[in-house]
């Protein structure tokens, strides 16, 4: 267990429609960092936050979007799913001296 | 944000020690090197993490030339359990959208 903690684990769903996954960082951690790992790709960044706020964006799509609560967990909304939305979706939590520490991720299946 | 390159893909043998080099010509000086592991349908996972020189773990050493523009991660003895994709970045520890690219697929065969 590495102390980031994602919900839930599978999600299948139609497309067209919207879907949104939870990420709870490690104790103490607070930045949270959305990767999207689609099949036999890299890790692509979609956003961070920091404490409550948005710090940094990638590739991120205007469908997508985030938030980070005051207790510091964090959600990311896909609406519109297509089914080249179906991917592995990754959150992290960082320090500097241990680097990125990631979830179990979700995996979503649009159908 | 220095870029990277490694290789795509490596074979090796159980029991081998395997190195894997990254080159990143354009790393800052207050960059530092880190190392990661991923095996299919699971997060990457924290190896080893450098500035300079030679950093030894329990798991993997990692070698860096006094130019900093190359390090190399080195496994040894391998096992099968070793086979996954292993991800090299640099970037200062204060950065905020670190890449993570494609990284070097690494099988190991009996």
């Amino acid at each position: 267990d590495s102390g980031v903690t994602q919900t839930p684990k599978h999600l299948i769903t139609a497309t067209g429609q919207r879907v949104t996954l939870r990420c709870s960082p490690r104790s103490g951690d607070l930045s949270v960092y959305w990767y999207q790992q689609s099949l036999d790709q890299g890790l692509q960044f979609l956003i961070q936050y920091y404490n409550g706020e948005e710090r940094a964006k990638g590739n991120i799509l205007e469908r997508f979007s985030a938030q980070q609560f005051p207790d510091l967990h964090s959600e990311l909304n896909l609406s519109s799913l297509e089914l080249g939305d179906s991917a592995l979706y990754f959150c992290a939590s960082r320090t500097n001296t241990e680097g990125y520490t990631f979830g179990s991720g979700t995996r979503l299946t649009v159908v | 944000l220095a870029k990277t390159t490694q290789p795509i893909s490596m074979d090796s043998y159980e029991g081998q020690e395997v190195n894997i080099t990254c080159s990143h010509n354009n790393i800052a000086t207050n960059d530092y090197i880190t190392w990661y592991q991923q095996f299919p349908s699971q997060g990457p996972r924290f190896i080893i993490q450098g500035y300079k020189t030679k950093v030894t773990n329990e798991v993997a050493s990692l070698f860096i030339p006094a130019d900093r523009k190359s390090s190399t991660l080195s496994l040894p003895r391998v096992s099968l359990s070793d086979t996954a994709v292993y991800y090299c970045l640099v970037g200062d520890n204060r950065d905020d959208k670190i890449i993570f690219g494609k990284g070097t697929r690494l099988h190991i065969l009996p």
